[in-house]
């Protein structure tokens, strides 16, 4: 099992420009996270998604939209890239019946 | 909303025991969670509590009290490797799923 996996590990974009971070887990897990950690901070919650099919905003939604589209894969998408959103994100998963949540190595990301 | 308040940095000494606590404010939880978070690492979950009172794990432990809305993470036998932000966590009641972690304590062991 690779666990939960994001795709890519590094990236730096120019303002304006669009991209999308990639993540998947193979652990049958019916919930998914997305976090950003800036320096020295916690975790923060972008978006969610309990199930396959529905998502919800987190504590730091806006300039991000998500697609969870199918029970393994859960993207993280930013439409116009703004330097405040230069940071480390996270992917996580969750069984149902735990709280337990799996973490990707995270998508180091750099906004100029 | 959800508030969970943590020490911003802890040292302690080799081999000495270290408690990190978490403070909260919360509108109904299911449970107080920690994780381990090196440097240029993901988190990693240590322990769980979904009840009042304390579960241990190896040289890890961790209690919970939802009357005093108070959690704490003890680490005994410190080892260098235990150097790492550690992290408090809850996730929402009532049906739904969104999680809020606390600000995070950075633990520095001394020899």
């Amino acid at each position: 099992n690779a666990g939960v996996t994001q795709t890519p590990k590094f990236q730096v974009l120019k303002t304006g420009q669009s991209m999308t971070l990639q993540c998947a887990q193979d652990m049958n897990h019916n919930s998914m996270y997305w976090y950003r950690q800036d320096p020295g901070m916690g975790l923060r919650l972008i978006y969610y998604s309990a199930s396959e099919g529905t998502t919800d905003k987190g504590e730091v939604p806006n300039g991000y939209n998500v697609s969870r589209l199918n029970k393994r894969e859960f993207s993280l998408r930013l439409e116009s890239a703004a330097p405040s959103q230069t940071s480390v994100y996270f992917c996580a998963s969750r069984p149902l019946v735990s709280d337990e949540q799996f973490f990707g190595p995270g998508t180091r990301l750099t906004v100029l | 909303g959800q508030s969970l308040e943590q020490p911003s940095e802890v040292t302690a000494v080799e081999g000495a025991i270290v408690q990190i606590n978490c403070t909260y404010q919360t509108s109904g939880f299911y449970g107080l969670s920690w994780y381990q978070q090196h440097d240029g690492g993901a988190p990693t979950f240590l322990s769980y509590n979904g009840l009042d009172g304390l579960e241990e794990t190896g040289r890890f432990s961790s209690f919970l009290s939802r009357s005093d809305s108070y959690g704490y993470l003890l680490l005994q036998e410190l080892q260098m490797k235990d150097s790492a932000s550690y992290f408090c966590a809850v996730r929402d009641s009532g049906g739904y799923q969104k999680v809020t972690f606390g600000t995070g304590t950075k633990l520095q062991v001394i020899p």
